[in-house]
């Protein structure tokens, strides 16, 4: 089994400052790493994926992660955050092959952008 | 593009009454997802089904029941509501093998018991 720990479950930032939010996961297995976005009343939209290669991946709206395998982290990051960002923010996990793909969520950190 | 797609978007049920929600994934997505969010909380997995089978299960509990259809679509059947059962439920998709999209996630189902 795996879980999800991120650590900060509120992060004020002032807009145009640079976000990191943390993740950090355990798992007896290889795993699949994603940080997922959800706006208020709306659906989870996918960010960014982490399945294999570069441990830095790049995913919309200027948002980067990078995967580190002996930190077992995925940190996510924005050089200069906007207003528009302010949201909860779910980094995600899934095992690698076998049937038991379900995806096991962290408990969210709510980026609160100010002014 | 067309994305997953959940029935109906609200639903207000009163305790004991039963409720079935619906998910029709993205064409040519075989496997299907259902996660349960209560307030403030993250998304529970539920069940998954591949290709009209279930393929893993989580934390569901017996009073709910899931099914594919030979369409493809899922439904997500639950009996004997409970005031706990209040929570946005989410389907997601995604074809067998390929992650490279990622799970996608419908808009999802706000059920409300009273």
């Amino acid at each position: 089994a795996q879980s999800v720990t991120q650590l900060d479950s509120q992060v004020p930032v002032f807009e145009e400052a640079p976000v990191e939010l943390r993740c950090n996961y355990s798992s007896s297995v290889s795993v699949y790493l994603f940080w997922y976005v959800q706006y208020p009343n709306q659906g989870l939209q996918l960010l960014l994926k982490y399945l294999s290669g570069s441990t830095l991946v790049k995913g919309i709206n200027g948002f980067e992660a990078e995967f580190n395998k002996s930190q077992t982290s995925f940190h996510l990051r924005k050089p200069s955050v906007h207003i528009s960002d302010t949201a909860e923010y779910f980094c995600a996990v899934s095992e690698r092959g076998g049937g038991a793909d379900g995806l096991t969520f962290g408990k969210g950190t709510h980026l609160i952008i100010q002014p | 593009a067309a994305g997953v797609i959940q029935s109906p978007r609200h639903l207000i049920k009163e305790k004991r009454e039963t409720a079935t929600l619906k998910c029709y994934p993205i064409p040519r997505h075989d496997t299907v997802y259902w996660y349960q969010q209560g307030p403030g909380q993250d998304p529970q997995f539920l069940i998954s089904f591949y290709e009209k089978m279930q393929s893993d299960k989580g934390s569901i509990p017996d009073r709910f029941s899931a099914q594919q259809f030979s369409d493809y679509h899922s439904e997500l059947n639950m009996s004997s509501l409970e005031l706990g059962d209040s929570a946005l439920y989410f389907c997601a998709s995604r074809p067998q093998g390929n992650l490279w999209y990622g799970y996608t996630f419908g808009s999802g189902t706000r059920l409300t018991v009273v």
